[in-house]
């Protein structure tokens, strides 16, 4: 079946990076896109930013421009989303989520998610 | 930036009553190139991951149960529980994915009565 999984929980200091990874299986990992978004607590969902697995084009979230970089590994058919400069605010549950690709300016709906990664910034 | 608005923010519902839950659109997330609504609905349940219920604002995700439903056009849609189930307990989401940044609304919380 379609699954993404996701790597585990992550505690961090201020300042430092965290890097997640998003497995995929169950589907041809080129054929679609990954999208990543967070969920702190208390808020809503957050959308942070996508990759064309197939070509690499990105695309991210102003909110996080200059902070968040998403890259991928075919051969592993895994994605990455790396978020630099971390603060408090940034502790939230990060999700990957598998959708079409579809014509250039278009997007779909996400389906599935990965479980979640717990990030922690505290110092 | 689309801002989606959803209400109420919770509702408690009797068993095998229906629900009902708003979202609205700070534009309107009809595309005029294909008449398609760019709107989702999911459900999460406490400890996991959203789960797709609707997207194009109407159609049942394979495998959800006909009690879910999804209406609307523009900028205003609903999502309806016809007779609501233990098992419905969560809380639902709209979605729009018309342009970037791809938003949520924040999210209605349905309990039991």
């Amino acid at each position: 079946q379609v699954q993404l999984v996701q790597s585990g929980a992550e505690v961090k200091k201020p300042g430092a990076s965290v890097k997640i990874s998003c497995k995929a299986s169950g589907y041809t990992f080129i054929f679609y896109a990954i999208h990543w978004v967070r969920q702190a607590p208390g808020q809503r969902l957050e959308w942070m930013g996508w990759i064309n697995a197939g070509n690499g084009d990105t695309k991210y979230s102003q909110m996080f421009q200059g902070r968040v970089t998403i890259t991928k590994d075919t051969s592993a058919t895994t994605a990455y989303m790396e978020l630099s400069s971390l603060r408090s605010e940034d502790s939230a549950v990060y999700y990957c989520a598998r959708a079409d690709l579809r014509d250039s300016g278009s997007y779909s709906w996400f389906d599935p998610w990965g479980q979640g990664t717990q990030v922690t910034v505290s110092s | 930036d689309i801002v989606m608005t959803q209400s109420p923010d919770s509702l408690a519902v009797s068993l095998g009553e229906g629900a009902t839950i708003n979202c609205k659109s700070g534009q309107s997330v009809l595309h005029s190139s294909n008449n398609k609504n760019y709107l989702a609905w999911y459900q999460q349940k406490p400890g996991q991951p959203p789960k797709l219920l609707i997207y194009w604002a109407s159609t049942r995700e394979s495998g959800v149960p006909d009690r879910f439903s999804g209406s609307g056009s523009g900028t205003d849609f609903t999502l309806t529980i016809s007779s609501l189930q233990a098992e419905d307990v969560a809380v639902y989401y709209c979605q729009q994915y018309f342009i970037t940044p791809l938003t949520f609304g924040g999210g209605t919380e349905v309990e039991i009565k």
